[in-house]
C-alpha cells in the first residue's frame, strides 16, 4: 500500500521567515495530494491541494510543489504569522482506492512572535 | 467551503455501553465519506470507507462488528462503537468526499470511555 513520509516532525521559526514540509510517497499511481492544518482539538482543515498534472500551486502565502519523477512534494509558507502554529499533515491519495487519504505523520509548526 | 459537522463533539460513557456519532455533510451531497481515527500526539489512521447505500469497507484490522458504520442518506453517516471499553478511547474524525477527490473533515468527536 502507499507510504507516506513526512519530515521534518518539528520546525520553529521566526515570524516572518518562511517554513517548509517535505513529503515522499510510495505509490507511483497517487494522483492527488493534499496538505492539511490541524488546530488542537479541531479536525483538520484542508489548505491546499495538488494534482498529478500540475507541477505548483500557490494561494497567498502558501504554495505546494510537486516532483513527480521522485515522489516528493512540498508545502511552502511565506510570511509565517503565530496563527500559522499548528499540526501539518500530508496525504496521498489515488482513483484506485476511491481517493482515501494516507497521511503522513504531520509535522508541527511553531511560529515565534 | 464545503461544511462538515460531527455529533457530538465529546462523550463520555460506561464500558460495555455503545456510543453512536453522527457525521454530516451540511451543504452538499456526499456519496463517500470516511472514517479515522487520532490517537494524541499521532497522525489520522483511516478505518473504513462508508459509501451511501452499500456495506462499508473496512481497513486491515480494524473490526467491523465493533465499529458498525451506516451510510443511510447522502448527507449522513454514522459510526457506533458497540460495547466500548477504555481502549476505544480517541479522537474519531469522519470526512466527506467532495467532487471526485477533495475531503472536508469534520470537527471530530472526542471518546472517553471509563
Amino acid at each position: 500500500g502507499e507510504n507516506v513520509e513526512q519530515h521534518p516532525s518539528t520546525l520553529s521559526v521566526q515570524e516572518g521567515d518562511s517554513a517548509v514540509i517535505k513529503c515522499t510517497y510510495s505509490d507511483s499511481a497517487s494522483n492527488y495530494f493534499p496538505w492539511y492544518k490541524q488546530e488542537l482539538g479541531k479536525g483538520p482543515q484542508l489548505i491546499i491541494d495538488i494534482r498529478s498534472n500540475v507541477g505548483e500551486k500557490k494561494d497567498q502565502r502558501i504554495a505546494v510543489t510537486l516532483n513527480k519523477t521522485a515522489k516528493h512534494f512540498s508545502l511552502h509558507i511565506t510570511e509565517t504569522q503565530p496563527e500559522d502554529s499548528a499540526v501539518y499533515f500530508c496525504a496521498a491519495s489515488t482513483h484506485h482506492s476511491g481517493y482515501a487519504l494516507n497521511f503522513g505523520k504531520g509535522t508541527s509548526l511553531l511560529v515565534t512572535p | 467551503g464545503a461544511v462538515v459537522s460531527q455529533h457530538p463533539s465529546w462523550v463520555i460513557c460506561k464500558s460495555g455501553t455503545s456510543v453512536k456519532i453522527e457525521c454530516r455533510s451540511l451543504d452538499f451531497q456526499a456519496t463517500t465519506m470516511f472514517w479515522y481515527r487520532q490517537f494524541p500526539k499521532q497522525s489520522l489512521m483511516l478505518m473504513a470507507t462508508s459509501n451511501e447505500g452499500s456495506k462499508a469497507t473496512y481497513e486491515q484490522g480494524v473490526e467491523k462488528d465493533k465499529f458498525l458504520i451506516n451510510h443511510a442518506s447522502l448527507t449522513l453517516s454514522t459510526l457506533t462503537v458497540t460495547s466500548a471499553h477504555p481502549e476505544d478511547s480517541s479522537f474519531y474524525i469522519c470526512s466527506a468526499r467532495f467532487r471526485k477527490e477533495t475531503q472536508y473533515f469534520g470537527p471530530g468527536t472526542r471518546l472517553l470511555v471509563l
